[in-house]
């Protein structure tokens, strides 16, 4: 099976601090594509950063970058200067053509940014 | 605007009441699917359609049902809704050609069945 481990469910930062959020995933594809997507209260999913497997570059898009270690399978988040407005669940996800092309979540991390 | 229109964004329904769930999507885009999120869970696939008249069944499908009469829809239905369907649905749509395309998400549908 085909899974996605967050293990962090609550995770604190302080304003203006650099958090780091966890994903682990397991697939037996070799080309797949991963995702952090942000769920803030009013609930919609937002796309933060993707991550091609086959690049060996970290993706990074202003304060959010990724540290993706494909033999460990492993691909974190971390936000740089944390603001009130990333408070939300964030959420890991890979994709594969062979599957379907379905977006594979992690059962998400709560982010709670405090002042 | 680009985007995926769900309605309703909240329903409340009995057991039992045929229910339908839309989705649109304005972007030409050829693969839809359903996501059910639950608490502690995250998001789980309920169906997908590649393109018109083909849908194919994600990790959950029992107890729904789906249609792609054309490119730009895709409803859930629920033909006999139970309390355990209770949850938050999302409609969400992409490109195909590569994995590489994540998912543009509808604003969901946040059902209660009582």
């Amino acid at each position: 099976a085909q899974t996605v481990t967050q293990s962090q469910p609550e995770m604190s930062v302080q304003e203006a601090e650099t958090v780091t959020l966890s994903c682990t995933y397991d697939t037996s594809e070799s080309d797949y594509y991963l995702f952090w997507y942000k769920q803030p209260p009013s609930r919609q999913m937002i796309l933060v950063i993707r991550q091609e497997a086959y690049k060996q570059q970290n993706a990074t898009e202003n304060r959010f970058s990724v540290n993706f270690q494909k033999a460990a399978k492993s691909f974190s988040l971390k936000i740089s200067d944390s603001q009130l407005g990333d408070a939300a669940m964030y959420f890991c996800a890979y994709r594969t053509a062979p599957s379907g092309y379905a977006l594979n979540f992690g059962k998400g991390t709560s982010l709670l940014v405090t002042p | 605007e680009a985007q995926v229109t769900q309605n309703p964004r909240y329903l409340i329904t009995v057991t039992g009441k045929k229910l339908t769930v839309t989705c649109s999507q304005n972007m030409n885009h050829e693969y839809m699917s359903w996501y059910r999120q639950d608490p502690g869970l995250g998001l789980r696939q309920i169906y997908y359609s590649m393109n018109v008249e083909v849908t194919d069944k994600g990790d959950v499908p029992e107890g729904y049902k789906v249609s792609r009469k054309e490119k730009r829809n895709f409803p859930l239905i629920l033909e006999s809704p139970s309390p355990n369907q209770t949850s938050l649905y999302f409609c969400a749509s992409s490109l195909l050609g590569t994995a590489n395309y994540g998912y543009t998400f509808g604003s969901g549908t946040r059902l209660t069945v009582v």
